[in-house]
């Protein structure tokens, strides 16, 4: 059973462009969460998904950021226009229930330039 | 939100030493996880104990839900064992993570 798949590993980013970060959670697991990481810090919750709908957003920046994870494919958090502060390890973990046991991927590190 | 707090957030361990780490959180939770994120920032699931305790070779883990506590035991400490260490509980539809306890294990 594959683990939590999130691509690309590394992004790099001119300031003002998208970035578009991917995760395909375990296999029979429709229980998503987006998370991010500063340098020296923990973890921020961001979004909180189910297939096709989106249960709790309350971490995510109002502006520029979105998320989906749809009926088909992986989840896509999605990052306009960004700028140097967006900078971080995003983090993607996937259960198979809300309280249920999470298992994160390996991260996407992003690097805006 | 609910709050989760690590202590002590610094732990500097000789090799072959035993240590205690402690997550307290301040409302009653479902879930109650562990996680190891090792230097090159992956995390690895320790230990998923909403109530009572569990052993996984040197780690063991114990969670007095009732008091709103959990303790992650390193026996015999190795240097691969160096990290960070998080609590993470769900509540509100989220998992929410401690600042986290940096250990270094030293030959």
């Amino acid at each position: 059973n594959a683990g939590v798949m999130q691509n690309p590993r590394h992004l790099v980013r001119r300031r003002g462009q998208e970035a578009r970060l991917r995760c395909s959670p375990m296999k029979g697991h429709s229980h998503v969460y987006w998370y991010r990481q500063l340098p020296e810090e923990g973890l921020k919750f961001m979004v909180y998904l189910q297939k096709e709908n989106i249960i709790d957003e309350s971490g995510m920046p109002k502006e520029r950021f979105s998320a989906e994870f749809p009926k088909e494919g992986p989840s896509i958090l999605r990052i306009q226009q960004v700028v140097r502060g967006d900078s971080a390890a995003y983090f993607c973990a996937s259960s198979p229930w809300g309280p249920g046991e999470a298992f994160f991927g390996q991260g996407t590190r992003l690097t805006v330039v | 939100g609910i709050q989760v707090e690590q202590s002590p957030p610094d732990l500097i361990l000789q090799e072959g030493a035993n240590s205690t780490l402690r997550c307290n959180f301040s409302d009653s939770v479902n879930n109650l996880q562990w996680f190891h994120q090792n230097p090159w920032g992956q995390l690895i699931n320790l230990f998923y104990i909403p109530s009572g305790t569990k052993q996984n070779g040197r780690l063991s883990a114990t969670t007095v839900a009732t008091e709103r506590y959990s303790l992650l035991y390193i026996s015999s400490s190795q240097t691969t064992d160096s990290g960070v260490y998080f609590c993470a509980v769900f509540s509100d539809y989220k998992l929410s993570f401690g600042a986290g306890t940096t250990v270094t294990v030293r030959a």
